[in-house]
């Protein structure tokens, strides 16, 4: 069993929708938790990231952690197609350690 | 420069051939990471360094896989006596001290990969 779990999708939804991506993860050391996007033939980019448990706004997006479920979501609100890509959770046990253990990734696409 | 510089973008390898890709990262960056990027998978780490030190190299899948950043700048991956099962995106990333961390700073940033099929 992977350290974290992540469904792999793909998964499609009419622009505007609100989107839901989700991981879970076994390790109950992970202190860190982050978000990726990554476009094709691209490296992936930072999100967002959270400390612990708890709620995080960035524009349209929000990040939650629930370290006592060990589920980690993020939402995309007004979904746009330029948001389609894959997203990749990643977390780490270390205050400032980018030693990240990394879901599959979940390909999303924004329908016109 | 203003990102993270990787080279090759893309190499075909005979099986058995040595390959070597390199790593610009962004000036100034104490910290250089190397993960492995399997089709339809999540990046997996490789190795870690904080300037010319390599402290971590505990992802390496063999000891035919090898890095460096002599100088604390520019690192080179190399694989020897590659493989099939090398087929992969190879991503480096780099950061600033991770105390920066503290202040709320990006965590890391990638570069767009090495793409490496051994045939």
């Amino acid at each position: 069993q992977k350290e974290v779990e992540q469904d792999p999708g793909p998964l499609s939804v009419p622009e505007g929708a609100i989107v839901s991506l989700n991981c879970t993860y076994s390790n109950s050391a992970f202190q860190y938790f982050m978000w990726y996007r990554q476009y094709s033939r691209k490296g992936p980019e930072l999100l967002m990231y959270t400390y612990s448990s708890g709620n995080k706004e960035d524009g349209r997006f929000t990040a939650q952690v629930d370290k006592s479920s060990k589920y980690i979501s993020l939402f995309i609100r007004d979904s746009q197609p330029s948001d389609s890509a894959t997203y990749l959770c990643a977390m780490s046990p270390n205050f400032g350690n980018e030693k990240l253990t990394f879901g599959t990734g979940t390909r999303l696409t924004i329908i016109p | 420069g203003a990102g993270v510089s990787q080279s090759p973008r893309y190499k075909v390898a005979k099986r058995g051939q040595d390959v070597a890709l390199r790593c610009d990262p962004i000036s100034g960056h104490v910290s250089l990471f190397w993960y492995q990027q399997a089709l339809g998978q999540g990046p997996e780490f490789l190795t870690y360094f904080q300037n010319e030190a390599q402290l971590d190299k505990s992802g390496l899948p063999s000891d035919r896989f090898f890095a460096e950043r002599p100088e604390g700048s520019v690192s080179t991956l190399k694989i020897q006596r590659t493989q099939q099962e090398d087929s992969a995106v190879y991503l480096c990333a780099s950061s600033t001290d991770p105390k920066a961390f503290l202040a709320g700073a990006n965590v890391l940033t990638f570069g767009a990969g090495s793409r490496l099929t051994v045939l």
